[in-house]
């Protein structure tokens, strides 16, 4: 059964800081990979998507990559902003033919000025 | 383009008693997709609906109904609610299962007494 973690379950650090987030998944043999923000009290906003074919993604300050053998996709933010606090989730499809993605729980991130 | 709304935004329910939530999308999505928020456990997806007239169970499809009432628009029923129902709900719409990143609406937060 894949079983996504991500840790840690929570990060706070100052503004400018360079940051990466962790995302672990037990089996290796997915679809695509996504990782997502969720401010509080809102729904989730798609940032990067990562076919299971792609080592990355780039979008602005973001960067997130994807090992598959190993297991793991970080997501790199640079130069943090308070703006950027929130909860971060990746998810990742099984397989080309399912709608199922399945979640970590979450890193929750304070940026601090 | 609002994207995807949910009605109601919370909601406070007795044991037994039924209620449905809305969901609706804009961007002629073909998806849609209703999933449950629990501390600690991610996101889980509970029905899914990949065209107009169709629905498919999720992860967790116990106590709930689905109605794909038209393109737009998705409905989530339970009919006698239970305190393991207590969870935030989101909708979520993409152009197609499978391949497209899933558009978020907002959430219900739902509590069962």
């Amino acid at each position: 059964k894949q079983e996504v973690t991500q840790i840690p379950a929570a990060l706070s650090v100052p503004e400018g800081e360079n940051l990466v987030l962790n995302c672990s998944f037990t089996d290796s043999a997915i679809y695509n990979l996504q990782w997502f923000r969720q401010d509080p009290g809102k729904g989730l906003t798609s940032l990067l998507l990562i076919q299971s074919s792609q080592r990355e993604q780039t979008s602005g300050r973001l960067n997130a990559s994807l090992d598959k053998s190993s297991g793991r996709s970080t997501l790199y933010i640079a130069a943090s902003q308070p703006g950027d606090s929130a909860t971060y989730l990746c998810a990742v499809r099984l397989s080309y033919n399912t709608d199922k993605l399945i979640f970590g729980t979450g890193t929750r991130l304070q940026v601090f000025p | 383009n609002a994207g995807v709304t949910q009605t109601p935004k919370f909601q406070v329910l007795k044991t037994g008693q039924s209620m449905t939530l809305q969901c609706a999308q804009d961007m002629n999505h073909n998806s849609m997709y209703w999933y449950r928020q629990d501390p600690g456990m991610g996101l889980r997806l509970i029905y899914y609906s990949a065209s107009e007239g169709t629905t498919d169970k999720g992860e967790v499809p116990n106590g709930y109904n689905v109605s794909r009432l038209n393109k737009r628009e998705f409905s989530l029923r339970l009919e006698s609610a239970a305190p393991s129902q207590t969870s935030v709900y989101f909708c979520a719409s993409a152009q197609n299962t499978y391949t497209d990143t899933q558009y978020f609406g907002p959430g219900t937060r739902l509590t069962v007494l």
